[in-house]
Order: structure tokens, then sequence, then C-alpha cells
């Protein structure tokens, strides 16, 4: 079955750029997703990619899509405090129930 | 604004109590999903239903049952709730009529075992 992975922590100034990598093993997923929950909150959906897209952007938000390496990337200019979060990557297969398979999420620490 | 809630915010019972978590939503998407999310983990698929249809993750314990009695509202019983089921219960809702299967979540439902 799928699998997602991330890295555990990172940590930025505030207004610098944050950039938070995911990979996956299954080549058909057609849906990745970026959520972020904060603290004792449910999940937030900030954006999706569909598969046939290497890069999409949404305000602060760009998303980068890597088909052959299966990785994904999100990166949020400007970053400020109220970014402080667990950023989850998630995939989808057509097809498999519409099922999502998260990643282990990625702390991230805003510093100012 | 369209949305899912879930009720009660924090639940606490005791171990061996029967608890029952409840999800509703106001966006008449036809699928609707239960996590559960220990500390510092993902979230782990429970179960879903596609409208009225239930299925079962093959390793969601028995303790777990889920009930659908209509479009807008889905509860996640615990039979007998043990203290490694303390965790946040997660709800979400997808429409697979848009066909971008993204899963929209409602704040959760934190479990307490004493």
């Amino acid at each position: 079955g799928e699998d997602v992975e991330q890295s555990l922590f990172l940590s930025v100034r505030e207004g610098d750029s944050s950039v938070i990598n995911c990979t996956y093993t299954d080549s058909s997923s057609t849906y990745l997703y970026w959520y972020k929950q904060e603290p004792g909150a449910g999940l937030q959906l900030l954006t999706y990619i569909f598969s046939n897209m290497d890069m999409k952007q949404d305000q602060r938000l760009t998303v980068l899509l890597n088909k052959k390496d299966k990785h994904l990337s999100l990166r949020i200019a400007d970053t400020q405090t109220g970014d402080s979060a667990i950023y989850f990557c998630a995939a989808t297969v057509t097809g498999g129930g519409n099922k999502l398979t998260f990643g282990t999420g990625t702390q991230l620490k805003v510093e100012l | 604004d369209a949305m899912v809630i879930q009720n009660p915010r924090y639940q606490v019972t005791q171990f061996g109590k029967p608890v029952t978590l409840s999800c509703s939503q106001t966006l008449n998407h036809n699928v609707m999903y239960w996590y559960q999310q220990k500390s510092s983990q993902a979230p782990k698929l429970l179960f879903h239903y596609y409208d009225k249809d239930f299925n079962n993750e093959a390793d969601t314990p028995d303790n777990f049952q889920s009930r659908r009695p209509n479009t807008s509202f889905c509860f996640l019983d615990i039979r007998s709730p043990g203290l490694g089921d303390a965790a946040m219960y997660l709800c979400a809702t997808s429409s697979l009529i848009h066909r971008t299967y993204e899963q929209y979540f409602g704040p959760g439902t934190r479990l307490t075992v004493t």
C-alpha cells in the first residue's frame, strides 16, 4: 500500500520562507493534499494538487510536485507565527475508495 | 457556513463504560469518515460510510462501531473503552461528485478514559 513520509520538525524565523517536504510511494496517486493542524484542533485543508500538475500557487502557498521522484513540497512565503502548526501531506488513489494516506506530519515552529 | 460539527469537544469516560461520539455535517456530502489520532501521530482511518454503505478498515477493533442514520449524522460507538482508546477522534466528510476527493474535517472530540 501507499506509504507517505515527512520530516518531523522544521524551525524558521518569522518572515522567512518555509519548505515542508513529503515523499510517497504509490505512483498511481492521483491527488495530493496539504493539511494544517493547530494544537487541539481538527485538520484544515490548505491546498491540493492533481497528479498531472507540477505546481500550484495559492496566495502564500506554493505546492511543487515531482511525480518522477514522488516528491511533494509545500512552500509558505513570509512565514508568520500563526503558521506554527503540524502540517500533514496526504495522498489518494483513484479507485482506492476515496481514502487518504497521511504522512507522519511536520511540526513547523516559527520563531521571532 | 457549511461545516462539520463534532460533539462533545471533550469527553471523559470510565474504563469499560460505553461512549458515543457524534458528528454532523451541513455540506450534504455523501461520504463520512471516522479517524483516530493519538498524540504526535497521523490520523488513522477507522471506517467510512459511502452513503449508507459501511466500510470497515481491516485493523479496526471490534470494540468500535458506527451508525449513520441519515446523510447529516454519523456516530462512533466505543463499546468498552480501554485506556489505549484515549485519543482525538476526528470526523471528516467528502463528496465524490466533485472528484477531487478532498476531505473536510471537524474539530475533533478528545476522549479521555479513566
